[in-house]
């Protein structure tokens, strides 16, 4: 049973577009949220969180919303850069384990 | 100055023999942990350790063992591999374990073909 889910398994965008990347889980105990970039022969890599407290945390480029009545969160990078191509994870957590549940991952690609 | 590295980054070998994977950290961080990324790309949670104490054991079989020999290492012994056990390993670390929010610090992944 996989509590947090990336339906999407690939993404293509323009070059200076927005890249939308979209993840929902199951597990309404989670409160604790994280996007990691992989690059391929390389280990995730932190890119953003956001705890259950709050619905919007924005960092440079790339902002994540948080939608808990929906079970979705969603990461947005705008502009969209080709050094931003990689695989995107999805990851949450609760609170009392702190164990991390990975989605299966969005590869992106940013066409120049 | 690598953060989280791990030993070595290929490995393959015949099915039934015993294998280790090394991980080391210089972040000074209390946790650690292996992850297993199959075929699927799926990244599961294996073990995770805090302050040399085993604090999370997911359904793994009891052929794989981790130990750390100090909160800086965790490594990752495998006896009679089996083909099934092809994946891409990760380590990770951080700060605290439960009861904390834990940006969580990955190494390079060690791949494991079993053949």
């Amino acid at each position: 049973d996989q509590q947090v889910k990336q339906n999407s398994p690939s993404l293509s965008v323009q070059e200076g577009r927005i890249s939308i990347l979209n993840c929902d889980y199951t597990n309404s105990m989670f409160d604790y949220f994280l996007w990691y970039k992989k690059y391929p022969a390389e280990g995730p890599t932190f890119l953003i969180s956001i705890s259950s407290i709050k619905d919007k945390n924005e960092d440079g480029r790339f902002t994540v919303f948080l939608n808990k009545s929906a079970k979705h969160l969603s990461l947005h990078i705008v502009p969209s850069q080709p050094g931003d191509s990689a695989v995107y994870f999805c990851a949450a957590s609760e609170m009392t384990t702190g164990k991390l549940i990975f989605g299966q991952g969005t590869t992106l690609q940013v066409k120049p | 100055d690598t953060a989280v590295s791990q030993t070595p980054k290929y490995l393959v070998t015949q099915m039934g023999n015993d294998k280790s994977i090394k991980c080391e950290q210089n972040l000074g961080h209390d946790t650690m942990y292996w992850y297993k990324q199959d075929s699927k790309k799926f990244l599961k949670i294996m073990f995770s350790y805090n302050n040399k104490e085993l604090i999370i054991n997911e359904t793994v079989p009891n052929r794989f063992s981790p130990k750390s020999p100090d909160k800086a290492h965790l490594n990752l012994h495998i006896n009679s591999l089996e083909l099934g056990d092809s994946a891409v390993y990760f380590c990770a670390s951080s700060q605290g374990s439960s009861g904390t929010y834990n940006e969580q610090f990955f190494g390079p992944g060690t791949r494991l073909t079993v053949l």
